[in-house]
């Protein structure tokens, strides 16, 4: 159980079209996801926190027209890049939070993003 | 501030060397979680442990140890006998009360580069 899919995997696009990328929880229901962004080398960050039913909870600096979130259900959040650059080139990892019970989000195996 | 902090950048040993990855972590609130994950190269995550702020015994799991020190705020990660599969990028997180719910979003320390050399 508690497993989340992340689709793709990895995504080679060019720079000024958009990217989607799917965070689902596939054996649990998830109000809140999380998106983190990683570079190479470096930690991830979070980006925004994706609430079904309402509008995600962006971090600060991150731009909300670019990296636009939408949960539409409870089992699935999506992540569309918009008009994607090469800066915007990054491993993309999402967490599912159960909400049965106070359980740990659990992740999904990222997508990584090339821009060219 | 960093609330989770990972000193050692890049560590390397040879195969059966123990080695202990450490964090240190900062949090006003009194409950909280701390993790451990890893990361191959292949990027997904791999959850190691999940501990809570109100039990500090250590645990082992098989070649793994965690020390838990609430006093120092640490949370250290030792590897006995060291393998070239360990090679990996290890992440300390720390996650705070979240909507009244602990366990949710995630701070996570910069990362701790083992290579394990045969």
């Amino acid at each position: 159980g508690a497993v989340v899919s992340q689709h793709p995997s990895w995504v080679i696009c060019k720079s000024g079209t958009s990217v989607k990328i799917e965070c689902r929880s596939l054996d649990f229901q998830a109000t809140t996801m999380f998106w983190y962004r990683q570079f190479p080398k470096q930690s991830l960050m979070l980006m925004a926190t994706s609430n079904e039913g309402s509008k995600a909870t962006y971090e600060q600096g991150v731009e909300k027209d670019k990296f636009l979130i939408n949960h539409a259900s409870l089992t699935l959040s999506t992540l569309t890049v918009t008009s994607a650059h090469p800066e915007d080139s990054s491993f993309y990892i999402c967490s599912a939070k159960n909400d049965r019970g106070n359980t740990e989000a659990f992740f999904g195996q990222g997508t990584r993003l090339t821009v060219v | 501030a960093q609330k989770v902090t990972q000193a050692q950048t890049e560590i390397s040993v040879v195969e059966k060397e123990d080695v202990t990855l450490d964090c240190v972590y900062e949090t006003r609130d009194t409950t909280y979680y701390l993790f451990w994950y890893k990361q191959p190269p292949s990027g997904e995550l791999v959850f190691l442990i999940r501990r809570n702020s109100f039990d500090e015994q250590n645990e082992i799991s098989g070649r793994y140890s965690w020390n838990f020190q609430k006093s120092t705020s640490s949370f250290n990660f030792t590897i006995t006998a060291s393998q070239v599969v360990d090679s990996a990028v290890y992440f300390c997180a720390l996650s705070e009360d979240y909507r009244g719910s602990t366990l949710g979003r995630l701070y996570f320390g910069r990362g701790t580069q083992l290579t394990v050399w045969p």
